[in-house]
């Protein structure tokens, strides 16, 4: 079993729908991070959290560390959202990634 | 100020070749980590660096192997390569636990 697990794998919805993907997690974490990758492989890191919840724009990350689980939210989806999520973790001195959810958003 | 930068962008190889692979860091950043990304597959955890030692590997050969430069940019290096090493190479600078990542080098064996 992977320690960071995500659902779901891919997503394909209509512009301005409300998109939430998730993180599962089994190991004590320092820290989680929420990850864009865009075809053509440049990494972005939209949110680092350790707890509670960050919003920027129209993205809103939540984390319940009890519950070893995060959440990524997209308000008002749109098709510059397409991209690949990847939720990362840090513990024991090292990052370890899921293995990524496809976003797919049809205008 | 520059971001991380990663060098080359694309590499095209010859199984059995050795490769080399630079990144330069965030200035101020004194952590490079590299990680392999296989095309379908979550990044890799490789090495990471602190102030030139190596602080940790992932479950990779010894044929990969990296260093980190007194003025904190790194190098990977591979050799005998496979087919399978075939993916994306990306390296991340980091201060405490926020991340910065390259565009990556996309390395291809044939």
């Amino acid at each position: 079993k992977n320690e960071v697990e995500q659902s779901p794998q891919n997503l394909t919805a209509q512009e301005g729908e409300f998109i939430t993907i998730n993180c599962s997690y089994s190991v004590g974490i320092s820290a989680l991070h929420w990850l864009q990758q865009h075809p053509g492989g440049g990494i972005v890191s939209l949110f680092m959290l350790s707890s509670g919840k960050k919003k920027h724009g129209r993205l809103i990350a939540t984390i319940n560390i009890q519950e070893k689980h995060s959440s990524l939210h997209i308000t008002a989806s749109h098709p510059r959202d397409s991209a690949v999520y990847i939720c990362a973790v840090f513990s024991n001195e090292k990052l370890t990634f899921g293995t990524g959810t496809r976003l797919t958003i049809i205008p | 100020d520059a971001g991380v930068t990663q060098s080359p962008t694309h590499l095209i190889k010859t199984r059995g070749q050795h490769v080399t692979l630079r990144c330069s860091p965030i200035s101020g950043h004194k952590s490079v980590s590299w990680y392999q990304q296989v095309l379908g597959q979550g990044p890799q955890f490789i090495f990471q660096y602190y102030e030139k030692e190596e602080r940790g590997r992932g479950n990779f050969p010894d044929r990969f192997s990296a260093r980190q430069f007194p003025n904190y940019s790194s190098e990977l290096n591979v050799n005998a390569l496979l087919l399978g090493d075939s993916a994306l190479y990306l390296c991340a600078s980091s201060l405490y636990y926020g991340y910065t990542f390259g565009s990556g080098t996309r390395l291809t064996v044939v």
